[in-house]
């Protein structure tokens, strides 16, 4: 089965960029979307296809893709980004999906 | 306002049952393909089950096939998930999520996505 694999723990300076990254076979075939999650609260997408935000996403939010690999990049960290981040993407079949291993974010 | 709300959530011993409901409103539900996604205590997101808007495409991950059965009734608006040989590791959050798929003109691909959750529901597996 196809997993995604995303570094367990990150950390950036207030104002600072910081890149997630997401590693899996079915980013070569299908786009990554990332969703930002806060303690208690459900998943809310933050990055879908090529690089789009949804409505009300800050565009300090950007993703890229490349190969195996996909990220997403906040440029200008503030503090109510700190958050655990997951990718997600179609499996290899197409017809699943699969989650990353999920990332926290740490603003310092 | 497009909303989901889980519901049916409790406790459950192992080899019990419990069936999941969401309700939706705000959109057209019949035009949408949905899913479950499941969140064990302290750990990441799992995706558990979709159905197409028709339900004629349904399909589940390996580590529930067999137990669950994922349905919708489109005349009520509601999403279900029916659970079956209930073990101690399905305990989880279960939440609903509205499917989104569109071709992206850039990528000259499709990109997928959830674009609405709900809040959750608990389910907790113990003797």
């Amino acid at each position: 089965s196809s997993e995604l694999t995303q570094d367990p723990a990150v950390s950036v300076a207030l104002g600072q960029t910081v890149r997630i990254t997401c590693q899996g076979d079915s980013l070569r075939s299908y786009y990554a979307s990332w969703y930002q999650q806060k303690p208690g609260q459900a998943p809310v997408v933050v990055i879908y296809g090529k690089n789009n935000r949804p409505s009300g996403i800050p565009d300090r939010f950007s993703g890229s893709s490349s190969g195996n690999t996909a990220s997403l990049t906040i440029t200008g960290a503030q503090a109510e980004d700190e958050a655990d981040y997951y990718c997600n993407s179609r499996d290899s079949s197409g017809n699943r999906y699969v989650f990353g291993t999920g990332t926290k974010v740490t603003v310092l | 306002e497009v909303q989901l709300v889980e519901s049916g959530g409790g406790l459950v011993k192992p080899g019990g049952s419990l069936r999941l409901s969401c309700a939706a409103s705000g959109f057209t539900f019949s035009n949408y393909n949905m899913n479950w996604v499941r969140q064990a205590p302290g750990k990441g997101l799992e995706w558990v089950s979709s159905i197409s808007s028709s339900s004629s495409y349904i399909y589940y991950a390996d580590s529930v096939k067999g137990r669950f059965t994922i349905s919708r009734d489109n005349a009520k608006n509601s999403l279900y998930l029916q659970m079956n040989s209930l073990r101690a590791e399905d305990t989880a959050v279960y939440y609903c999520a509205r499917d989104v798929s569109d071709y992206e003109p850039l990528g000259l691909t499709y990109y997928y996505y959830m674009d609405v959750w709900g809040k959750g529901t608990t389910v907790t597996v113990s003797s």
